[in-house]
């Protein structure tokens, strides 16, 4: 079985400031692992995924995120951030084979933007 | 192409009262998921069909949840004697059949139940 912890609930950033999520999963076999973000009365939008290769992944609107297996975490960065960005942000799981099914969610980090 | 689409899009019934949600799928996909957000929560994942074939339930799903995909297209979620506990974001999905280039679930823009 699959599981994600996000380890911040709400994340206060300055406008064009950088900024991290944190994502730690766990799973006994190889997983494929994504980073949506849900706008406010919208539905989920994929950010970025990981299935196999470079540990870098980039997405749309400027984020990244970096695949670390031996630390078990999938962590979000953006350089510089706009107040657009203000969303809920859900990393996720799900196991690495091409069978799979279920997407599992973390509980969410809303990140709040001050101008 | 539209993409995932989901109604109604909010729904208020009574305690008692059963309800159905339905979801049209991006055409050529061959997946249908469903999951269920409660506030503050993400997604958790109830079932999925491949086709018309229900693959998966989790044991979220009580009894009292039936879905349905009957043609391999549109699916519907139905709650039956709704409980209060049911107030929810209920969201679907579609996919290709995974691959390693390709596999990502789209969401639909979700139907809100509110059970007083």
């Amino acid at each position: 079985a699959q599981s994600v912890t996000q380890l911040d609930s709400q994340v206060p950033v300055f406008e064009e400031a950088p900024v991290e999520l944190r994502c730690n999963y766990s799973s006994s076999v190889s997983v494929y692992l994504f980073w949506y973000v849900q706008y406010p009365n919208q539905g989920l939008q994929l950010l970025l995924k990981y299935l196999s290769g470079s540990t870098l992944v980039k997405g749309i609107n400027g984020f990244e995120a970096e695949f670390n297996k031996s630390q078990t975490s999938f962590h979000l960065r953006k350089p510089s951030v706009h107040i657009s960005d203000t969303a809920e942000y859900f990393c996720a799981v799900s196991p690495g084979y091409s069978s799979a099914s279920k997407i599992i969610f973390g509980s969410g980090t809303r990140l709040s933007i001050r101008p | 192409d539209t993409g995932v689409s989901q109604n109604p899009r909010h729904k208020i019934t009574k305690r008692g009262q059963n309800v159905t949600f339905r979801c049209d799928p991006i055409s050529e996909h061959n997946r249908l998921y469903w999951y269920r957000q409660t506030l503050g929560q993400g997604p958790e994942f109830l079932t999925y069909f491949q086709n018309e074939a229900q693959l998966e339930k989790s044991r979220l799903l009580s009894d009292r949840f039936s879905a349905e995909r009957p043609k391999g297209s549109f699916s519907t979620l139905e709650i039956q004697r709704t409980e209060q506990g049911d107030s929810a974001m209920y969201l679907c999905a579609s996919s290709s059949t995974p691959g390693q280039s390709s596999y990502e679930q789209y969401f639909g823009p979700g139907t809100r139940l509110t059970v007083t």
